[in-house]
């Protein structure tokens, strides 16, 4: 099984702030990742798919990158409806797998 | 409008089975791989399995936790997924989703539409 290591697990921000996820996978899963943003009692929501492509209707602050082994979420400037849960998941293998999740908490 | 809308769940005694169901809506259901996702309280998210589209012969795949437990079937003529989960144990309490996987096509509208998520709660 392809294992999904995400860092940090929690990271303490101000509004404004950039901040950045890291997913790395056990092996390459050739950009087959997606990242998901929930927050409390709420359904995850898709922000990215493909490592880079941004989801419609999602605001442009959000990003991801990276290709075959390490992949990147970045917010570049943190704003108050934010503060959730962020978790990664390849799908180039089976099982699926999830990222532990980030927990993005106001500083 | 493409949607996902759940039933099932509840509470269930330790060694019980249950049925989850999960209703498409909105897109062309037989095209699209199933999956079923599910999260225990205050932990992360955990893929549970998925069902391939007719076009992939229909067949399943699952996570170690349930393999042997868990049975996800389809019924394309009415747009419905089936998660069956046997033998159930404290640890499978949770929320479950479901949520349309790989389209065969591209990846690009994988895991984007979710069901509303429905609880299951094992206890004696």
């Amino acid at each position: 099984d392809i294992q999904m290591t995400q860092s940090p697990s929690a990271v303490s921000a101000s509004v404004g702030d950039r901040v950045t996820i890291t997913c790395r996978a056990s092996q390459g899963i050739n950009n087959y990742l997606v990242w998901f943003q929930q927050k409390p009692g709420e359904v995850p929501k898709r922000l990215i798919y493909g490592s880079s492509g941004l989801q419609s209707g999602v605001p442009s602050r959000f990003s991801g990158s990276g290709s075959g082994t390490e992949f990147t979420l970045t917010i570049s400037s943190l704003q108050p409806e934010d503060f959730a849960t962020y978790y990664c998941l390849q799908h180039n293998t089976n099982p699926r797998t999830f990222g532990q999740g980030t927990k993005v908490e106001i500083k | 409008e493409v949607q996902l809308v759940q039933s099932g769940g509840g509470l269930v005694q330790p060694g019980q089975s249950l049925r989850l169901s999960c209703i498409a809506s909105g897109f062309t259901f037989g095209d699209y791989y199933m999956s079923w996702v599910r999260q225990a309280p205050g932990k992360g998210l955990e893929w549970v399995g998925f069902i391939r589209g007719k076009a992939s012969g229909g067949t399943t795949e699952y996570a170690a936790a349930v393999k042997g437990r868990a049975s996800i079937s389809r019924d394309d003529s009415n747009s419905i997924a089936y998660l069956q989960l046997n033998s159930l144990k404290t640890e499978d309490t949770g929320v479950y989703y479901c949520t349309r996987d790989y389209g065969g096509t591209n990846s690009a509208d994988t895991f984007e539409i979710w069901g509303q998520g429905t609880m299951v709660t094992v206890s004696s």
